[in-house]
């Protein structure tokens, strides 16, 4: 059982590129985040989403857009990289299950480089 | 959502208990306790979740007092390798919630 899969794991763009990370879960959970996380920080929530083809902001969103097209899917993009973008990115699912949506599962991970 | 405060950095031995307090003076009444565990360069994982008086599982025991402004998690005898960062939540149980993670409570266990 595989979970919460990030692609790519790690990843250099010079400033102006744009790329798209993959979150992808097997779980059939409803909901799904994207957070970034600087070195000696904590996760700050960029976007969310509570079902397929929903979206919403989390504390972070500027310079971020997101897409979730399929239930087992999240898309986070940048549009155009900044060095201040230069984190590691963490996606995570929930259920509506017995703990509901506050037992999340984590991926291991995106480094993202902004040079 | 509930603001939650708890130290930033705690120090143990190994075999010691360690207990982390959390604050969350504004909770509702719906809201639940949750606590997550991360490892370095690993994503958080769920360790514990409770509504009120205490819970235990095979990895730590929560407690929270009857008015449930603060909540402790109690880690039992602990080892070099439950080193890690340990972040409170407090949010309600239900379709639509974000979930927010402070900047949570660095646990150093030395030999």
């Amino acid at each position: 059982n595989a979970g919460v899969t990030q692609t790519p794991k790690f990843r250099v763009l010079k400033t102006g590129q744009s790329m798209t990370l993959l979150c992808a879960q097997d779980m059939n959970h409803e909901y799904m985040y994207w957070y970034r996380q600087d070195p000696g920080m904590g996760l700050r929530l960029i976007h969310y989403s509570v079902g397929e083809g929903t979206t919403a902001k989390g504390e972070v969103p500027d310079g971020y857009n997101v897409s979730r097209l399929k239930k087992q899917n999240f898309l986070l993009g940048l549009e155009s990289a900044a060095p201040s973008q230069t984190s590691v990115y963490f996606c995570a699912s929930s259920s509506t299950g017995s703990r509901g949506n506050t037992e999340a599962f984590f991926g291991q991970g995106t480094r993202l480089t902004v040079v | 959502l509930a603001k939650t405060t708890q130290p930033i950095s705690m120090d143990s031995y190994e075999g010691q208990e360690v207990n982390i307090t959390c604050s969350h003076n504004n909770i509702a009444t719906n809201d639940y306790i949750t606590w997550y565990q991360q490892f370095p360069s690993q994503g958080p994982r769920f360790i514990i979740q409770g509504y009120k008086t205490k819970v235990t599982n095979e990895v730590a025991s929560l407690f929270i007092p009857a008015d449930r402004k603060s909540s402790t998690l109690s880690l039992p005898r602990v080892s070099l390798s439950d080193t890690a960062v340990y972040y409170c939540l407090v949010a309600p149980n239900q379709a639509g919630t974000a979930l927010i993670f402070g900047k949570g409570t660095t646990l150093s266990v030395s030999s």
